[in-house]
């Protein structure tokens, strides 16, 4: 069966600090890898996608990593701010040819305080 | 979120009633979705569609229908409303290439 684990489920941090969350997966066939952001009240919104070839990606002060031989990808957030207070959901697709076969994740719940 | 639409946003309903949740896009995307979410669970695929009458059942299918009649609409229903079905429902569009899954808003729905 396809899995994502998250880690950790939940994390605080103080303003400015930097932070790394992780994301182990059993999908079969692996795809790609996204990391989304969800704030309170809303939908998931993509922060990157990674490929089987690609190992770094960044998005402003997220970037993500990618070990396609140990199944594990990080999302690390640099000098972190209020607004990265969310959810952060990490989702494989084993998908082929547009058909849908996304694994979420539980997420993991961020908040950075003051 | 840009080009996808959710209505209603909140619905408190009864148990053994029907519901009807819409989801609208303006991207004339042909794969539209519908997920739940429940704390301690990642979102779970409902039912999907890949163009005008063309669906398929998702790992959490029963109880659900849907139907999709112009590209731009997918409807979810809820046949006979449970307290199970008590959840938050995100339908999701698919683009193009690194643009991925958009997501709508979610609607919150109650099942008391």
């Amino acid at each position: 069966k396809n899995q994502v684990e998250q880690s950790p489920q939940s994390l605080i941090i103080l303003e400015g600090k930097n932070c790394t969350l992780q994301c182990n997966y059993t999908v079969s066939p692996f795809s790609n890898l996204r990391w989304y952001k969800q704030d309170t009240g809303r939908g998931p919104v993509s922060l990157t996608i990674m490929t089987f070839s690609e190992n770094t990606k960044s998005n402003g002060r997220y970037t993500a990593t990618l070990d396609a031989d140990t199944k594990q990808s990080s999302l690390h957030i640099t000098a972190s701010q209020l607004s990265d207070s969310a959810s952060y959901i990490c989702v494989v697709s084993a998908e082929k040819g547009g058909g849908n076969k996304l694994t979420f994740g539980t997420g993991t719940q961020l908040k950075v305080e003051l | 979120d840009a080009g996808i639409t959710q209505s209603p946003r909140h619905k408190v309903t009864e148990t053994g009633t029907p519901v009807t949740l819409r989801c609208h896009q303006t991207e004339n995307h042909r794969y539209m979705y519908w997920y739940r979410q429940d704390p301690g669970h990642g979102l779970r695929l409902i039912h999907y569609s890949y163009g005008v009458k063309d669906t398929d059942k998702g790992e959490v299918s029963d109880g659900y229908s849907v139907s999709r009649s112009k590209t731009e609409d997918f409807l979810l229903t809820l046949e006979s409303a449970t307290s199970s079905q008590t959840s938050v429902y995100f339908c999701a569009i698919k683009g193009v290439g690194e643009v991925g899954y958009t997501f709508g808003s979610g609607t919150r729905l109650t099942v008391v």
